[in-house]
């Protein structure tokens, strides 16, 4: 199994530019979590996917940030327009059927995103 | 509802000596908790788990985790830290409707050779 694949691994930008990570979830798994991670606020929750679906988007700070699911190997998370205060590692991690069993969370290896 | 606390962003021990992280949480329901750890430049990886069917739980590379319900905690704990254990650990919750599951702060664990 390849695991958890995520693109790219390290992206620049500028402030004002869109910026799109992309996470590949393992095979068979139907939940999947975006989750932001910084030295000041640790490991933040910002969306949650079941079957596709947006079950919890309440970590998502703001309307700059959207995520999208359109089928159940691919998922993407977009900034637009980016901030300085955007700089962070991007993690994807996925589950199978975690709306009803709790099983433990596969992460990718993360994208580290500065923008500057 | 519920949250983590990690005591201790920074934890050194000596090669061989015992190695404690400590977590305490909060949850309204029995919860389900977890430690993660994360090597540098890598993605979080289970260490255990706990699901209420027995309070010590055993997990890779020699860790454990204890339950006490009357503390609401959830310690970490290796009798013998090996240099290969330097990482950041996380200690995490989740419960039910949704299972949606939220991380302490972490604890990075340093080992002196």
């Amino acid at each position: 199994d390849a695991g958890v694949i995520q693109s790219p691994r390290h992206e620049v930008t500028e402030m004002g530019q869109e910026v799109t990570l992309r996470c590949k979830p393992i095979s068979g798994h139907n939940s999947l979590f975006w989750y932001r991670q910084t030295m000041m606020r640790g490991l933040e929750l910002l969306i949650y996917f079941n079957n596709n679906v947006p079950i919890d988007d309440s970590g998502m700070p703001e309307d700059r940030f959207s995520a999208k699911m359109p089928n159940a190997s691919f998922s993407t998370l977009k900034i637009q327009p980016s901030e300085p205060r955007d700089s962070a590692v991007y993690f994807c991690a996925s589950s199978w059927d975690h709306l009803t069993t709790n099983e433990k969370l596969f992460f990718g290896s993360g994208t580290q995103l500065s923008v500057l | 509802a519920q949250s983590v606390t990690q005591l201790g962003s920074h934890v050194s021990v000596s090669e061989g000596a015992l190695v404690l992280l400590r977590c305490n949480y909060s949850s309204s329901v029995p919860p389900y908790l977890f430690w993660y750890v994360q090597y540098p430049n890598q993605g979080l990886q289970l260490l255990l788990k706990y699901t209420s069917a027995a309070t010590l739980v055993k997990g890779i590379n020699g860790f454990e985790a204890e339950f006490k319900k009357s503390e609401t905690s959830f310690h970490l704990t290796k009798p013998s830290a090996h240099m290969s254990d330097a990482a950041e650990y996380f200690c995490a919750v989740s419960e039910g409707g949704g299972f949606k599951t939220i991380f302490g702060a972490g604890t990075r664990l340093f080992v002196k050779a």
